[in-house]
C-alpha cells in the first residue's frame, strides 16, 4: 500500500509568517492529494486538495504543489494568525482507494 | 443533511468483549473508510469500500471486520476487544473519486 512521510512533525512559527509542510509519497499510481486540519478535540476537515494533473493550487491564504517526478507534495500557508494553529495532515490515494495519511504536522502560531 | 453520523461517542469495553461502532452517512456517497486515530501516528486506514456490497482491508485490519449492505450504513466490528485497540475511531465519506473525505465526529473507545 502507499506510505506517506509528513515533515516536519512540529512547526512553530510568528504571526504573520509563512509555514511550509512538506510530505512525500510512494506509489506512483496516487493521483489524489488531500490536505485536513484537526483542531484539538475535534475531526479532521479538509482544507485544500490537488489532483495529479495539476501541479499547484491555491485557495486564499493557503495553496498546495505537487511535484510528480519527486513523489512530493507541499502545503504553504501564508500570513498565518493563530487561529491557524492545529494539526495537519497529508493524504495520498489513487482515486480515494486506500487513502494514507502522514503523521502530522503541529503547527503553531505565536502571536 | 446530518452528514457523517457515528455512534456511540464514547465507549468502555473490557477486554475479550465485542462490539459494533455504527457509521451512517445521509449524502449517498459511495466511499467510506474507517481509520483509527491514536497519539503520534496520525490516521491509520483500517476498512474501506468504493460501494455497497464492496470492502477491502487498509493498513491494520486485524481484529475488525465490515460489511457494506447499503449505501447509507459502514459499521465497524472489533471481534474480541484488546486493550490495543484502545483508539479513536473515525468514519469517513466522499462521494467518488478526488473528493475530499467528510469525517464523522468519531467514537473513543477504551479497551480495560
Amino acid at each position: 500500500g502507499e506510505n506517506v512521510e509528513q515533515h516536519p512533525s512540529t512547526l512553530s512559527v510568528q504571526e504573520g509568517d509563512s509555514a511550509v509542510i512538506k510530505c512525500t509519497y510512494s506509489d506512483s499510481a496516487s493521483n489524489y492529494f488531500p490536505w485536513y486540519k484537526q483542531e484539538l478535540g475535534k475531526r479532521p476537515q479538509l482544507i485544500i486538495d490537488i489532483r495529479s494533473n495539476v501541479g499547484e493550487k491555491k485557495d486564499q491564504r493557503i495553496a498546495v504543489t505537487l511535484n510528480k517526478t519527486a513523489k512530493h507534495f507541499s502545503l504553504h500557508i501564508t500570513e498565518t494568525q493563530p487561529e491557524d494553529s492545529a494539526v495537519y495532515f497529508c493524504a495520498a490515494a489513487y482515486n480515494n482507494n486506500d487513502m494514507r495519511f502522514g503523521a502530522g504536522t503541529r503547527l503553531t502560531v505565536k502571536p | 443533511n446530518a452528514g457523517v453520523t457515528q455512534t456511540p461517542k464514547f465507549q468502555v469495553l473490557k477486554t475479550g468483549q465485542s462490539m459494533t461502532l455504527q457509521c451512517a452517512q445521509d449524502m449517498n456517497h459511495e466511499y467510506m473508510s474507517w481509520y483509527r486515530q491514536d497519539p503520534g501516528m496520525g490516521l491509520r486506514l483500517i476498512h474501506y469500500s468504493v460501494g455497497a456490497g464492496i470492502t477491502d482491508q487498509g493498513e491494520v485490519p486485524n481484529g475488525y471486520n465490515v460489511s457494506r449492505s447499503t449505501t447509507e450504513d459502514f459499521p465497524l466490528r472489533l471481534l474480541s476487544a484488546a486493550p490495543s485497540q484502545t483508539s479513536v475511531y473515525f468514519c469517513a465519506s466522499s462521494p467518488s473519486p478526488g473528493d475530499g473525505y467528510t469525517f464523522g465526529s468519531g467514537t473513543r473507545l477504551t479497551v480495560v
